[in-house]
């Protein structure tokens, strides 16, 4: 059974300050892993993804990710903060579905980002 | 401009009402689905189609339907709506299953049902 689960669901940072937003996955499977964005009264935006490529991913807007397997851990950096990154934060594993095919996205409980001044 | 488009963004409905939410994308992906997002829960998927007549439950799917007729619709039904499906609810689509194809969402329906 895959799960994931996002350790903060509040960080408040200053403007300029770096971002650290945790995450924690099961998985029995080797797994991909994301995290997205979603602004108010958005809708969901990729943001990056790891496929067993490189373990250190780059992503949209100066976000980057690690994947550390021995800690199973997805953590999502930004070496500094902007106002415009506040936002609510989700990380997504896949997971088969053995029967009936396909995937299926399981999603963390979100974090959301508040950034001040 | 590639995209998924839910309709409506906002609905305000009464116990018992039938209604849809319509979704619509126009990436020709196989593969779509419907979630709900609730405070605290994250998103949890309600139902899934792996292409055109093919449709199966996802982890919440009581109280809901679906169809997928053509390949770029697949409408949510809520045939007798309770106020427990007050919930935003969010459709994603996807070019494949395979595990490392990127999900596109559309920007939300907010459902309250009074």
């Amino acid at each position: 059974a895959q799960s994931v689960t996002q350790l903060d669901s509040h960080v408040s940072v200053s403007e300029g300050t770096p971002v650290l937003l945790r995450c924690n996955y099961s998985s029995s499977y080797s797994p991909s892993l994301f995290w997205y964005v979603q602004h108010p009264n958005k809708g969901l935006q990729l943001l990056l993804k790891y496929t067993s490529a490189a373990t250190l991913v780059k992503g949209i807007n100066g976000f980057e990710a690690e994947f550390k397997k021995s800690e199973t851990s997805f953590h999502l950096t930004k070496p500094s903060a902007h106002m415009s990154d506040a936002a609510e934060y989700f990380c997504v594993v896949t997971r088969l579905v053995l029967t009936g095919g396909g995937n299926k996205l399981t999603f963390g409980t979100g974090t959301q980002l508040k950034v001040e001044l | 401009e590639a995209q998924v488009t839910q309709n409506p963004r906002y609905l305000i409905t009464v116990t018992g009402k039938k209604l849809t939410v319509t979704c619509s994308q126009n990436m020709n992906h196989e593969y779509m689905s419907w979630y709900r997002q609730d405070p605290g829960l994250g998103l949890r998927q309600i139902y899934y189609s792996m292409n055109v007549e093919v449709t199966d439950k996802g982890d919440v799917p009581e109280g809901y339907k679906v169809s997928r007729k053509e390949k770029r619709n697949f409408p949510l039904i809520l045939e007798s709506p309770s106020p427990n499906q007050t919930s935003l609810y969010f459709c994603a689509s996807s070019l494949s299953t395979a595990m490392t194809t990127e999900a596109f969402f559309g920007q939300g329906t907010r459902l309250t049902v009074v």
